[in-house]
């Protein structure tokens, strides 16, 4: 399969823990993108990259999130002291250059507990 | 900042019933227009796209879209629906200039057979 991969698909954690999330896009695009996801909700943007530069973060990522995308290929997103209100379906999608379509992943579905 | 809005969030149909989903969104400038399908269980897959030129697109499975670019709609279009249509359709707006996509919350369609 050669689609958007992200791993894990699911993550259960307890309040306060740290959780880090990847996500491997289709080769040779440049373009990744985070989106959260919340139940009768559309993915609500999150952030976004151009091969390895961080353009654009949403006032939804607090200094508990961070994202990087260090070689321009796979990204990691992290959040740190997670609180129940970060449960949500976290997607990655990623475009083969600006303005053209994105390609979705599974997500990864987190719960705080 | 740009927004989008979809009228229904649930539409009930039988089979064989057409279908129109509305998508208006709020932005000035100029737009890439998308419809996206969430099967049960599965991610977030293109179903059709608008850049420029016949504002009438034909997508996968025997979907189509209008742009209107002065009533700021992307409607979604299909003559008769099957069961196998049953799913979540977000309508997503992209800013040339930003090149991120803003989404709607979803319209959750149940074809009963």
């Amino acid at each position: 399969d050669t689609g958007v991969s992200q791993d894990p698909r699911h993550k259960i954690t307890k309040r306060g823990q740290n959780v880090t999330f990847r996500c491997d896009p289709i080769s040779e695009h440049n373009r990744l993108y985070w989106y959260r996801q919340t139940l009768g909700q559309g993915p609500e943007f999150l952030t976004y990259f151009q091969n390895e530069a961080q353009l654009e973060k949403s006032r939804l990522l607090s200094d508990r999130f961070s994202a990087e995308r260090p070689k321009g290929s796979f990204s990691t997103l992290e959040i740190q002291r997670t609180e129940q209100g970060d449960s949500a379906m976290y997607l990655c999608a990623s475009s083969l250059t600006d303005n053209t379509e994105a390609f979705f992943g599974q997500g990864t579905r987190l719960t705080v507990v | 900042a740009q927004s989008v809005s979809q009228h229904n969030h649930h539409v009930i149909l039988s089979e064989a019933a057409s279908l129109e989903l509305g998508c208006n969104y709020s932005y000035g400038g100029t737009v890439n227009l998308f419809w996206y399908v969430q099967y049960p269980g599965q991610h977030l897959q293109l179903l059709l796209k608008y850049f420029s030129g016949d504002p009438l697109v034909k997508g996968i499975k025997g979907f189509e879209a209008e742009f209107i670019k002065s009533k700021f709609s992307f409607n979604l279009r299909k003559p008769s629906v099957q069961w196998s249509d049953t799913a979540e359709y977000f309508c997503a707006v992209m800013n040339t200039n930003a090149g991120k996509s803003t989404f709607g919350d979803g319209t959750t369609l149940t074809v009963k057979p």
